[in-house]
Order: structure tokens, then C-alpha cells, then sequence
């Protein structure tokens, strides 16, 4: 299957730092991206949808200014948490969906995740 | 938008016995119905998926079913092992846009 790997895997920061997670396809091109946010036992919550070479659409709730989200190159999409706050502090996944002409095209792949922590 | 909704939350069988997990959704629209095994502090694994033109999906000791008139479908897993305890969430969405999730269930095998 597709490799999605996710950088970095831990991060600890102060309160009010901006913190940049990186996802990557590695084996393929990957023109919509996905990123979720779960809290330790609960479900993952859709945050905002990446798509390559235009403005991520984000759920409602969610604050774009707050979370910016790059998709500049096929393989590359970045979350950065601005301003971060100790309710930041969560396992943050991303995914990646596969071409349409993989047999898997409908699957979405998904990184590692980042667990963040704010202090 | 799409609201799924999934039980129990919890479920604890005895090793080789069957496990059943149920979820329903809201949106008539959706087509696409992954489940996913997550472990603790690890990635979810996509342990098989139905689309909304078949009713049943098989895959050795994991099999899903859909009722797309009551827009419900589960998953069901024989002969449990212990290694089949993790958490396990349903999802649907439409061409695999806007992917939502269920609450996750955490499934434990006994030995």
C-alpha cells in the first residue's frame, strides 16, 4: 500500500510558539490531503481538507487562522498551530487519498501522527 | 452533513468468539464505508471497506455488511484472537471526501 509518513512525531513546545507538522506521500501524488485531530480515547475529527495548489477547506469550528494549512507540492502538506495553547495539546494525524488510477483510489493513507504538547 | 454514529463503545469477548460492530449514518448520499483497526498511539489501518453497490464484503475472518436503506453497516470478526484487541472506528463518506468518523469501539479478546 501507499507510504504517508509525518514529521515530527513528537513535539513538545512552549505556550504562544507556532508549531509545523509536515505530511508527506512518499510513493505517490497525493492532490487531496486530509487533517484530523484526536483526543486521547475519541474518535478522529475531520479539521480541514488540503487540496494542492489552492486554500485548504476547513470544518466548521475549526479556525483557519489558527491552523494554517500549505498544500504546495503533490507530496507535501503542512499544519502549522499558531499561537499554541495548552488546549492545543493533541495526536494530530493527516492522510493522504490515492490517485484515481491506483486499484486503491478510493482509500485514504494515513501518517504516523504528531502528538503535541503544550505547555 | 454526515453524522455517524457507532456501537458499543465497548466490547469484550472471549478469544474465538465472534465480535459484531454496529454503525449507522445520516447522509443517504454517502457511498464509501471504511473500517479502520487503530492501536494505541499508532496510525489507523484500513482492515477493509464496502462501497455503496454491495450489500456484503468478505475478507478471511473480518466481513462487513451494509443495509443501504436503513443506512446501517457493521463488521463483524470470527474466531477472535487476542491480537484483535485495539479500537476500531467505522467511517463513511462520499467518493471519500469529508471522511466521518464513528465514536470507536475498543474491542478486547480474552485469552
Amino acid at each position: 500500500g501507499a507510504v504517508v509518513s509525518q514529521h515530527p512525531s513528537r513535539v513538545i513546545c512552549k505556550s504562544g510558539t507556532s508549531v509545523k507538522i509536515e505530511c508527506r506521500s512518499l510513493d505517490f501524488q497525493a492532490t487531496t490531503m486530509f487533517w484530523y485531530r484526536q483526543f486521547p480515547k475519541k474518535s478522529l475529527m475531520l479539521m480541514a481538507t488540503s487540496n494542492e495548489g489552492s486554500k485548504a477547506t476547513y470544518e466548521q469550528g475549526v479556525e483557519k487562522d489558527k491552523f494554517l494549512i500549505n498544500h504546495a507540492s503533490l507530496t507535501l502538506s503542512t499544519l502549522t498551530v499558531t499561537s499554541a495553547h495548552p488546549e492545543d495539546s493533541s495526536f494530530y494525524i493527516c492522510s493522504a487519498r490515492a490517485p484515481r488510477d491506483r486499484s486503491t483510489s478510493n482509500e485514504q493513507f494515513f501518517g504516523p501522527g504528531t502528538r503535541l504538547t503544550v505547555l | 452533513g454526515e453524522n455517524v454514529e457507532q456501537h458499543p463503545s465497548t466490547l469484550s469477548v472471549q478469544e474465538g468468539d465472534s465480535a459484531v460492530i454496529k454503525c449507522t449514518y445520516s447522509d443517504s448520499a454517502s457511498n464509501y464505508f471504511p473500517w479502520y483497526k487503530q492501536e494505541l498511539g499508532k496510525r489507523p489501518q484500513l482492515i477493509i471497506d464496502i462501497r455503496s453497490n454491495v450489500g456484503e464484503k468478505k475478507d478471511q475472518r473480518i466481513a462487513v455488511t451494509l443495509n443501504k436503506t436503513a443506512k446501517h453497516f457493521s463488521l463483524h470478526i470470527t474466531e477472535t484472537q487476542p491480537e484483535d484487541s485495539a479500537v476500531y472506528f467505522c467511517a463513511a463518506t462520499l467518493n471519500n471526501n469529508d471522511m466521518r468518523f464513528g465514536a470507536g469501539t475498543r474491542l478486547t479478546v480474552k485469552p
